[in-house]
């Protein structure tokens, strides 16, 4: 059974665009929601992370929306470049961030 | 990738065959957690470690056990490998309680015949 639901599979983007990929989970006990950047050959990279106490955080073009009420969370990348062509992840957790629980992944290709 | 290491990075044996994957550290982070990582799962927790000697399963432990010795050294034994155990095997690491963010390692590509 999967914690963490995330959409889409997939993500065809033109440069300058926004990205939008989404996660919900059901446990309510989670309170650690990270993303993940994964580039091929590579391990996972955190990217942004964030607290259900506030609705939102921003860090730089990365910005993490989260809708406790709904159990839901979002990645947007503003201004999408080709170097942003990745897959991405998210995650949820409880108990001081032992057990990470991981989304399915979302390939992104940003066309130049 | 965080002063991790993994070794091998890449490894093809048979089923039946006992295999040991090794995390190495120079961090002198607390915590070492071993994940798989399949399409259509995303990444999955084996088992992780909270000091030297104390170790606890994760998600998917089944056919997976843990040692940890040394503070930087975190092994992964396959006892005797099965075809469902090819993947993709990530080594992370975090430095204290208070602190969420685990930092992975390269990874290593497991086939198993």
């Amino acid at each position: 059974q999967q914690q963490v639901k995330q959409s889409p599979q997939s993500l065809i983007v033109q440069k300058g665009g926004i990205s939008i990929i989404n996660c919900a989970y059901e446990n309510t006990a989670f309170d650690y929601f990270p993303w993940y950047q994964q580039f091929p050959g590579k391990g996972p990279a955190l990217l942004i992370a964030i607290r259900p106490d506030v609705s939102e955080k921003k860090e730089g073009r990365f910005t993490i929306s989260f809708n406790k009420s709904a159990k839901q969370f979002s990645l947007h990348i503003m201004d999408s470049q080709p170097g942003d062509s990745a897959t991405y992840f998210c995650a949820a957790s409880i108990d001081g961030a032992n057990n990470l629980f991981f989304g399915t992944g979302t390939r992104l290709t940003v066309i130049p | 990738d965080a002063g991790i290491t993994q070794s091998p990075r890449h490894k093809v044996t048979e089923t039946g065959t006992p295999v040991t994957l090794r995390c190495h550290q120079t961090e002198n982070h607390r915590y070492m957690y071993w994940y798989r990582q399949d399409p259509g799962h995303g990444l999955r927790l084996i088992h992780y470690s909270y000091g030297v000697k104390d170790t606890d399963k994760g998600e998917v432990s089944d056919g997976y056990s843990v040692s940890r010795s040394k503070t930087e050294d975190f092994l992964l034994t396959l006892e005797s490998a099965t075809s469902s155990q090819t993947s993709v095997y990530f080594c992370a690491i975090r430095g204290t309680a208070t602190t969420d963010t685990q930092y992975f390692g390269p990874g290593t590509r497991l086939t198993v015949l």
